[in-house]
């Protein structure tokens, strides 16, 4: 079955320091990556996908994330935090049986 | 795109009574459905999905049901609620021929006491 790690379950930056929020993903064979962003009592909202083709993936906020096959990984950065940043942010890839697997989450805390 | 609806947002119920939570979908038709739990500080849980109308599958053996009586109609239902089944509830439509993401409904708040 397909696995997700995110290490670090809290995750506090500075206002306008680079953000960088870890993912590694379990998969023989390269899978379907996404960032989800969850604000205090709502949903879970797409930051961004990878599915095929570039490697560097850009999305909303002015997050990106990109894709190495060779380490397994999906890392997310934005170049500078801002307070609207804080959040929770959750990466997942396809599981089987038309399921996502989803990692346990990081807390973003950003301090002004 | 999708969109997910979910009511309601914030739910109080005593232990022993039932628990009825609907969402529907617009924008797709035939989606794949499904159901988690988030507990404090402990990420998404999977309880159910669906592929289709009728077809159920569950992830965790648990004191919850789920139903699908129409296409774009997913319901969360409880006999008698337990402590344990405090926790936010979200509700998430998506399609494999879609690239497999997943669109999330705002989710509502059950409080047992």
């Amino acid at each position: 079955a397909q696995s997700v790690t995110q290490l670090g379950s809290h995750v506090s930056v500075s206002e306008g320091a680079l953000v960088l929020l870890r993912c590694n993903y379990s998969s023989s064979v390269p899978p379907y990556l996404f960032w989800y962003v969850q604000y205090p009592n709502q949903g879970l909202q797409l930051l961004l996908k990878y599915t095929t083709g570039a490697t560097l993936v850009k999305g909303i906020n002015g997050f990106e994330a990109e894709f190495k096959k060779s380490e397994t990984s999906f890392h997310l950065t934005k170049p500078s935090a801002h307070m609207s940043d804080a959040a929770e942010y959750f990466c997942a890839s396809q599981g089987g049986n038309n399921r996502l697997a989803f990692g346990k989450g990081n807390q973003v805390v950003v301090i002004p | 795109s999708q969109t997910i609806h979910q009511w309601p947002a914030t739910l109080v119920q005593p232990v022993g009574s039932p628990l009825s939570l609907e969402c529907t979908v617009e924008g797709t038709s035939n989606p794949n459905l499904y159901w988690y739990r988030q507990a404090a500080g402990r990420g998404l849980q999977l309880l159910f999905y669906s592929v289709g109308i009728g077809q159920i599958s569950s992830e965790v053996p648990q004191n919850l049901s789920a139903s699908r009586p129409q296409d774009r109609q997913f319901i969360l239902s409880s006999k008698k609620l337990l402590l344990s089944d405090s926790g936010f509830y979200l509700c998430a439509g998506g399609r494999v021929s879609l690239g497999y993401e997943q669109y999330f409904g705002p989710g509502t708040r059950l409080t047992v006491t």
